[in-house]
């Protein structure tokens, strides 16, 4: 099993939108997950940190954690053309290590 | 603030020579700097992590020999690929944490590496 999964991809969803990104870690002692968009070609950017159960709101992205169920999820609302790019999860494990995940491919269709 | 930067954006060299990539926090100190590759289509691959004074922390696999890591300043990391082969070719990626309490890294922009 690895660390921490996501799908792949590609996700497809219609300008306007509610985009849904998944993610499931193994660690139960994790504590600290992140959200980071990567644009083709472009190094990753950090969107949230979340670090307690519930949700978290930051403009048009909601972050939700459930550490019972280890998933972490995305929400993008109203989802842009410009929304179009990798998600990448990653998870702080109890033995003080960031594991990214492999990443989702979202594409936001006009 | 967390602004990371990375120089050279791109390189080509030929094979068998070196190549030194730096990575520079710019608005904050780091302890701790990491250093990526990554292959068109494929996920982020940790080589290692870079410590401030000591020596840097390699990932299963990765040769220490081939891929020297600096870490001099609280400021600034390099990495330098030796003896640099076709297969070296990549996308490195640096990233740096402003708190040792917090986890979040911030990433440079990324080197593109060409070895011909």
């Amino acid at each position: 099993q690895k660390e921490v999964e996501q799908n792949s991809g590609p996700l497809s969803v219609p300008e306007g939108a509610i985009a849904s990104l998944n993610c499931t870690y193994s660690d139960r002692g994790s504590q600290s997950f992140f959200w980071y968009r990567q644009y083709s070609g472009k190094s990753p950017e950090l969107i949230m940190s979340i670090y307690s159960n519930g949700d978290k709101e930051d403009g048009r992205f909601t972050a939700q954690l459930n550490k019972a169920s280890q998933y972490v999820s995305l929400l993008i609302r109203d989802s842009q053309p410009s929304d179009s790019a990798t998600y990448l999860c990653a998870v702080k494990t109890s033995y003080d290590k960031v594991i990214f995940g492999p990443g989702t491919s979202l594409s936001v269709i006009p | 603030g967390a602004v990371v930067s990375q120089h050279p954006s791109w390189v080509i060299c030929k094979s068998g020579t070196s190549v030194k990539i730096e990575c520079r926090s710019l608005d904050f100190q780091a302890t701790t700097m990491f250093w990526y590759r990554q292959f068109p289509k494929q996920s982020l691959m940790l080589m290692a992590t870079s410590n401030e004074g000591s020596k840097a922390t390699y990932e299963q696999g990765v040769e220490k020999d081939k891929f020297l890591i600096n870490h001099a300043s609280l400021t600034l990391s390099t990495l330098t690929v030796t003896s640099a082969h076709p297969e070296d070719s990549s996308f490195y990626i640096c990233s740096a944490r402003p708190s040792e309490a917090s986890y979040e890294q911030y990433f440079g922009p990324g080197t593109r590496l060409t070895v011909t």
